[in-house]
Formats: structure tokens, C-alpha cells, sequence
């Protein structure tokens, strides 16, 4: 079983749909929280950043962490044609040698 | 110019033939890391070196080696190329000290490896 299980969609919404993206994992040990968008050809970049259990917003996205469930989310409110990419769920423990990934979700925003 | 570059962006090679990829920055970190992503698979480390003289497996090592020239160079070998060797490869840096967050990391991009 992987540490990090993230749906690989493809996921398809029209646009200014509200999107949810998750991951699920199993290492009680992971502590910091991150979401990653890459666009196609082009590397991944740091979208969302959360730290323990709880909220962040910023903007039209939000990243949720419920530490106990094992469960991590990323909501997209009116969400554009411009946010098609894959999204990657990643993190780590407080030893904070390196990231674990996600699979990604491929997410298309139809105009 | 780019902070992460990486060198070829795309290459092709014959199974047994040894092939080097290679990764500068600009961005001054002392972190850096190499992934290969394959579909349906994410990201997965290779293997990631904290300073000059640190040198650390990750996730999915075998077949591949490392060579931490300078703060700035980071370059990933295959010995012996393999067919399931082929995927896209992708270095990555990262400064605790820095960045939105601690865990920040900054991805070239990429490099696409087909191993025939």
C-alpha cells in the first residue's frame, strides 16, 4: 500500500464549478501538508502549504488537513479553464528529510 | 533565465548505454533532489543530497547513480539504461530558510528519457 493515495481522475468540470481534491495516507508521522499544480510539460510548483490540522485560504483555493482521519484536502471555488493541470498532494514528517507524492489528479476546466 | 535548469530536455538512448542528466540552479540551495514521474505513479525520489557532502537514497535508487559537483550541480546517471528507465525526470531544489514554506521545493522542467 502507498503512504500517499491520491484518485488519478482525469476529473472534468464546466467552469465555475467548485472542485475537491483529496488525498488520503497512512504515516501518523506527517505533519506539513502541501499541494503542487503542474501545468503540461512544465515542472510542478508549490500552490498550498498548511501545517498540522486545520484551514488555509488563499484566493479561490482552500486547503484543509484533518490529521485524524488521515485525510487532506484542496477546494477550487469558480474554478477556470486556467486551472486544468495536475494536482499533487505531498508531504512530510518533522524529520523533514523529503516529500512523499501523490499520485496526482489530472483536473480539466471545460469553458 | 531559469533558476533550475536541466540538461537535455529530451533524449533518447538504446537499452545498455550509460546516459547522464544534469541539473544546475541559481537559487543558492543547498537541497537538492532528483524524481522521475511516471503515469499513474506521481513523483517518486530517486535521490537527494542536502550539501556537497551529503548523499541520500531515496525511494527508488537501484539503477541509478549521483554526482554532487558543486552547491549548484546535482547529476543523475543510469549505468546501464533499461527500458523501464523511460519517463520524465525532474531535479528540485529546496532552502528551509527560505521560500513560502519550509518544505518549498522548486522543480526544473524536466527531462523526458526514452529508452529504447
Amino acid at each position: 500500500q502507498k503512504e500517499v493515495e491520491q484518485d488519478p481522475g482525469p476529473l472534468s468540470v464546466p467552469e465555475g464549478a467548485i472542485v475537491s481534491l483529496n488525498c488520503t495516507y497512512s504515516n501518523s508521522a506527517f505533519q506539513y501538508f502541501m499541494w503542487y499544480r503542474q501545468y503540461s510539460r512544465k515542472g510542478p510548483e508549490l500552490l498550498m502549504y498548511t501545517y498540522s490540522s486545520g484551514n488555509k485560504e488563499d484566493g479561490r483555493f482552500t486547503a484543509q488537513v484533518d490529521k485524524s482521519s488521515k485525510y487532506i484536502s484542496l477546494f477550487i471555488r469558480d474554478s477556470q479553464p486556467s486551472d486544468s493541470a495536475t494536482y499533487l498532494c505531498a508531504m512530510s514528517d518533522t524529520g523533514r528529510r523529503a516529500l512523499t507524492f501523490g499520485s496526482g489528479t489530472r483536473l480539466q476546466v471545460q469553458p | 533565465d531559469a533558476d533550475v535548469t536541466q540538461t537535455p530536455r529530451n533524449r533518447i538512448t538504446k537499452t545498455g548505454k550509460r546516459i547522464m542528466l544534469e541539473c544546475s540552479q541559481t537559487k543558492g540551495h543547498d537541497r537538492m533532489y532528483w524524481y522521475r514521474q511516471d503515469p499513474g505513479l506521481g513523483l517518486r525520489l530517486i535521490y537527494y543530497s542536502f550539501d556537497v557532502k551529503d548523499i541520500n537514497k531515496g525511494e527508488i535508487s537501484d539503477g541509478y547513480s549521483v554526482s554532487r559537483q558543486a552547491q549548484a550541480k546535482f547529476s543523475l546517471s543510469l549505468e546501464s539504461a533499461i527500458p523501464n528507465q523511460t519517463a520524465l525526470y525532474f531535479c528540485a531544489t529546496s532552502d528551509p530558510r527560505t521560500g513560502r514554506a519550509r518544505e518549498t521545493q522548486y522543480f526544473g522542467p524536466g527531462t523526458r528519457l526514452l529508452v529504447l
